[in-house]
């Protein structure tokens, strides 16, 4: 089945500094998605991109399907941006397989 | 995302227990979704519904009993569960096979 690998596994930022999240995936993907899970477990989803650039506020995704990768971009962040991201595809007939995540910390 | 609503939010329950656990959507997707997730790791697919038909299995063992009564609703009856099914259940819906999945904020299940 498909492999996704995030990177890096653990992330710890100052508040108002800028970070780049990786995720690697083994094969072609119909849909891809990245989630957001806060300290009370709640999966917020941030951005349904299965190629191209997206943005909200200070997130932006960037998807390059045919080097099967997606980057997440967090700038200026915040204590509240704290938890852990997982990036999910969804390949053929597969249905979403998460990656293991990232854990970010981001200290006042 | 809370367009999807799971109860209860915490459970506790004893091996020889029955319980369910309860999701429920008005958006008008036609899929719907379990998982499971234990502490520190991602989450695992349990069962996929595709309109009100169980469409995947993911070799879930039978203690765990899915049902989807209508095209908004989806149950999880829980019987005989053991302490390694302590985890947190989450529940989620699309539009179709695909499209973007939109999740509960889970139940929080503990078996003594």
């Amino acid at each position: 089945g498909i492999q996704v690998e995030q990177s890096p596994p653990d992330l710890i930022l100052q508040e108002g500094a800028n970070s780049t999240l990786r995720c690697n995936f083994s094969d072609s993907v119909n849909n891809l998605q990245w989630f957001h899970q806060n300290p009370w477990g709640q999966l917020i989803n941030l951005f349904y991109i299965p190629s191209g650039t997206k943005q909200n506020g200070r997130l932006s995704a960037t998807t390059v399907a045919t080097e099967r990768y997606s980057l997440l971009y967090i700038s200026s962040s915040q204590t509240t941006d704290s938890g852990v991201y997982f990036c999910a595809v969804w390949s053929g007939n597969t249905p979403l397989v998460f990656g293991k995540g990232t854990r970010l910390s981001v200290i006042a | 995302d809370t367009e999807v609503t799971q109860t209860p939010k915490h459970l506790v329950m004893g091996m020889t227990n029955k319980k369910s656990l309860k999701c429920e959507q008005h958006m008008g997707h036609r899929a719907m979704y379990w998982y499971k997730q234990k502490a520190k790791k991602p989450p695992e697919l349990m069962f996929v519904y595709s309109y009100e038909k169980l469409s995947i299995n993911e070799s879930v063992p039978s203690r765990f009993s899915p049902e989807c009564p209508n095209s908004s609703l989806l149950n999880l009856h829980l019987h005989a569960l053991q302490p390694e099914d302590s985890a947190l259940y989450l529940c989620a819906s699309s539009q179709g096979a695909g499209q973007p999945q939109h999740f509960g904020d889970g139940t929080r299940l503990s078996i003594l």
